[in-house]
């Protein structure tokens, strides 16, 4: 399969632990995107990578969340000091440079924090 | 900044029958994308259908068509011949170039009844 994959699918952690996640990008895609999901509401941008180079920042990733993409391929989101707020689906997306709006999204890591 | 709005949270159609699933946006920028995505229960988002603002012309894939009013900033999604595998969430996004980012409504569940 060459669709984007996210690992783990799911996760349950306690408040206070750290966590992280990866993004596999379709090979080709040199734009990759994080969003978090909340029930019942649409994804949120978090933050985007052309390449390696991480280029925006929303003000949702507060100072616990950091996002690296080394060497522009996969890419891993790290939470420090989980807190229950921080539950949520996390969705990685990528997009090929030609078509940057046409972003294909993975299957999410479901995060619980209890 | 990109708004996108999607005031009914849940629709229903009996199957073979058609549906269509309203979406308003707003944005400063000229140049924009428009998307439609399908989430099915516990399974990944899948682009339904993209519409590019500078194109007077409908987009359609197969069943699924969207009516786009520019002026009245609307954009909505019509699913003919509805059938069972279509039950799921679908989102309204919209994409401009200045933020590279999607852009998405709440959302709207839509049950296809047999």
């Amino acid at each position: 399969d060459t669709g984007v994959s996210q690992d783990p699918r799911h996760k349950i952690t306690k408040r206070g632990q750290n966590v992280t996640f990866r993004c596999d990008p379709i090979s080709e895609h040199n734009r990759l995107y994080w969003y978090r999901q909340t029930l019942g509401q649409g994804p949120e941008f978090l933050t985007y990578f052309q390449n390696e180079a991480q280029l925006e920042k929303s003000r949702l990733l507060s100072d616990r969340f950091s996002a690296e993409r080394p060497k522009g391929s996969f890419s891993t989101l790290e939470i420090q000091r989980t807190e229950q707020g921080d539950s949520a689906m996390y969705l990685c997306a990528s997009s090929p440079s030609a078509a940057p709006d046409e972003q294909y999204f993975g299957p999410g890591t479901r995060l619980t924090v209890t | 900044a990109q708004t996108v709005t999607q005031s009914q949270p849940e629709m229903s159609v009996q199957e073979a029958e058609t549906v269509t699933l309203s979406c308003t946006y707003d944005t400063s920028e000229s140049n924009y994308y428009l998307f439609w995505y399908k989430q099915p229960p516990s399974r990944q988002m899948i682009l339904v259908i993209r519409q590019e603002a500078y194109k007077q012309q409908n987009a359609t894939e197969n069943r699924f068509s969207v009516n786009f009013q520019k002026a009245a900033k609307s954009f909505s999604l019509k699913i003919s011949d509805s059938q069972l595998g279509d039950t799921a969430m679908y989102f309204c996004a919209c994409y401009t170039g200045a933020n590279s980012k999607l852009t998405f409504g709440k959302g709207i569940t839509l049950s296809v009844r047999p």
